[in-house]
């Protein structure tokens, strides 16, 4: 079936530097969906992209989707302790409505 | 606020006790779904509701159910949970012209 590879699959930094996680498909997507996950939360939506090309941004974060339309990436700047989840991008590549999950990139953030 | 919402948050049941879990939104959406979310895992989809059609994944056990009474509510029943079915169960909206999903802030399942 269609996968979602997302790397890195864990990143430990220190607070203030900036962050840079992907994920990459060999089939073409239709619409690009980044998340957070806290513990014990369910995902919050933080980007959604849905034209290739599209750059976006929500306060400190940005993602891209690809021109090839077969992978996105996700930026934090100035990282802070909340950053603290898990991110996971979600890709619609059939038009059905769901979503394939890229594996999650684990953000620790040190004070 | 338009929200998913989701209750119980935690619920323990015994080995074999059927237990619903509920979810409501207020968002007005078509499309409801149903994920249930392992330990550092992604959510993995068990079904979905379009509208009233109930569209079952292939690899979803028989164990586990759904009813949509109406847009606002669906429940999951697991008939007769087992150890491995303890998990994070999330539910998620979408509406019909659009691909984003929201998702509620899920039950966390404890089978004892």
């Amino acid at each position: 079936g269609q996968q979602l590879n997302q790397s890195p699959q864990s990143m430990f930094i220190q607070e203030g530097e900036d962050v840079s996680m992907n994920c990459t498909s060999s089939s073409i997507f239709n619409t690009w969906l980044w998340y957070k996950q806290e513990p014990g939360e369910g995902p919050v939506l933080l980007i959604a992209l849905y034209k290739a090309g599209e750059l976006t941004s929500n306060g400190r974060l940005t993602a891209q989707f690809g021109i090839t339309r077969k992978d996105s990436f996700l930026n934090i700047s100035a990282s802070i302790p909340s950053d603290v989840g898990i991110y996971f991008c979600a890709g619609d590549s059939s038009n059905t409505g769901k979503l394939i999950f890229g594996q999650g990139t684990t953000l620790q953030v040190k004070p | 606020d338009a929200m998913v919402i989701q209750n119980p948050r935690y619920q323990v049941t015994q080995f074999g006790k059927p237990v619903t879990l509920s979810c409501s939104q207020t968002l007005n959406h078509n499309v409801m779904y149903w994920y249930q979310q392992k330990s550092s895992q992604a959510p993995k989809l068990l079904f979905h509701y379009y509208d009233k059609d109930f569209n079952n994944e292939a690899d979803t056990p028989d164990n586990f159910q759904s009813r949509r009474p109406n847009t606002s509510f669906c429940f999951l029943d697991i008939r007769s949970p087992g150890l491995g079915d303890a998990a994070m169960y999330l539910c998620a909206t979408r509406e019909k012209q659009r691909k984003t999903q929201y998702f509620g802030p899920g039950t966390r399942l404890l089978v004892l």
